[in-house]
């Protein structure tokens, strides 16, 4: 499929597992994202990078971990997860100088 | 450091009435992006707003950007139950990173 998706759509974990919310993008873009959505908080950035390996800290990156081997791919990782962590998270793309593209995003609940 | 406030965050309008939704922000940028987000779903781009004085038109949808003053205003016109959603204003955080700020959103209920 083109664009940009993001798997699972739906996670239920438990506290302390690990665990790695994947995002793919089809249109070769330069930069990818990881934002984390909560009620009264909007959307804060927590991961982003400029092209294949090369990433670096948003607003909230304590808890997770990025990686990028590839063009198209941006996992992100949590390492021990934690219930401040439930979230909705999403993942974006852009070109150089346009408006970022949002993935579907995974809902994330950490029991 | 970059903020941005959106006002207000919640708005309830009738069918076929007018209201604007404000955006500011504190540090210099010439780059604001509007998106729209239903229950449940993904964020959609609407608007780019590039430079001082761009304004943006999309069906009851108007956006500009006033860099001088740093503010971009959304306006709504004649109101309808589909543009019930909530809205985002986001800034480029400058720098080259491609780095946005968004503000916290406006929820939308257009009632009949």
């Amino acid at each position: 499929d083109a664009g940009i998706t993001q798997s699972p759509r739906y996670k239920i974990t438990e506290t302390g597992r690990q665990v790695t919310l994947m995002c793919h993008q089809t249109w070769s873009h330069s930069y990818m994202f990881w934002y984390r959505q909560d009620l009264g908080h909007g959307l804060r950035l927590i991961y982003y990078s400029a092209a294949a390996d090369i990433t670096d800290k948003g607003e909230v990156p304590d808890g997770y971990v990025v990686s990028r081997s590839k063009t198209e791919n941006f996992p992100l990782t949590l390492e021990s997860a934690t219930r401040s962590q439930t979230s909705v998270y999403f993942c974006a793309s852009t070109p150089d100088t346009y408006e970022q593209y949002f993935g579907p995003g995974t809902r994330l609940t950490v029991t | 450091e970059l903020k941005v406030e959106q006002n207000p965050l919640f708005l309830s309008m009738q069918e076929g009435k007018n209201y604007t939704i404000y955006c500011n922000y504190s540090t210099t940028s010439d780059r604001l992006y509007w998106y729209r987000q239903d229950p449940g779903k993904s964020l959609e781009s609407l608007f780019v707003l590039l430079s001082n004085g761009a304004v943006k038109q999309e069906g009851r949808l108007m956006a500009s950007l006033d860099t001088k003053a740093r503010l971009s205003t959304l306006h709504i016109t004649a109101a309808v139950h589909d543009l019930s959603a909530t809205y985002f204003c986001a800034v480029d955080n400058q720098g080259g990173s491609e780095k946005l700020v968004f503000g916290k959103g406006t929820k939308l209920t257009v009632n009949p």
